[in-house]
């Protein structure tokens, strides 16, 4: 079966451009969560979606961050304008939601570096 | 504020030498404890979910354990391939949300 799906899997992009990282759950997962990973603050939640709608942004650092989830099987992560602090390893993961305590499924990764 | 603690931060094992990894955590209305293996370049993956204070999970050298306060990772007779860093996570009250430590890193040597 496949696993959670991220493209890209490397980014290196100069300081002020637009990054667009995306991510294609598990199939039949309704739940969507976008972390990111830095050797100083270890795995933070971003942001995470229930049935495609934004539950809690609250993890979301400034409003240079945004993330949408237009479809079931795809989600987008942007950063506009792209700063070095940025750079960090994103990743995007999938849980069947039922009410409880789910399991998340995390993706390989976007390794992003902003020059 | 919730707040994951992992300890030690490393960990060097020779090959069969038995160990425990120490996440404490103070999760307001703890809902499951979870843990994950990652592997460089890698993303987590999944090994356990403990939801109660006495359960225990194993797999292969591995068991988790959970108490009120903290759980804990023993690795029996590790291999080289258990090398790897080790994070725990707890899910808060509405179950959804992870709040993670920042992880083990374990190498077993031969």
């Amino acid at each position: 079966d496949a696993g959670v799906i991220q493209s890209p899997r490397h980014e290196v992009t100069e300081m002020g451009q637009e990054v667009t990282l995306r991510c294609k759950p598990i199939s039949g997962h309704n739940s969507l969560f976008w972390y990111r990973q830095t050797m100083m603050r270890g795995l933070e939640l971003l942001i995470y979606f229930n049935n495609n709608v934004p539950i809690d942004d609250s993890g979301m650092p400034e409003d240079r961050f945004s993330a949408k989830m237009p479809n079931a099987s795809f989600s987008t992560l942007k950063i506009q304008p792209s700063e070095p602090r940025d750079s960090a390893v994103y990743f995007c993961a999938s849980s069947l939601s039922r009410g409880g305590t789910d399991t998340q499924y995390f993706g390989p990764g976007t390794r992003l570096t902003v020059l | 504020e919730d707040q994951v603690t992992q300890s030690p931060e490393a960990l060097r094992l020779q090959e069969g030498e038995s160990s425990s990894l120490n996440c404490s955590y103070t999760v307001s209305g703890l809902r499951g404890l979870f843990w994950y293996r990652q592997d460089p370049g890698k993303g987590p993956e999944f090994l356990f979910t403990l939801y109660s204070a006495g359960e225990e999970k194993e797999k292969e050298r591995l068991k988790a354990t959970l108490t009120k306060k903290e759980s804990f990772l023993h690795i029996t007779a590790p291999k080289p391939e258990d090398s790897a860093t080790y994070l725990c996570a707890g899910a808060e009250g509405g179950g959804n949300k992870l709040t993670f430590g920042t992880g083990t890193q374990l190498k077993v040597e031969l």
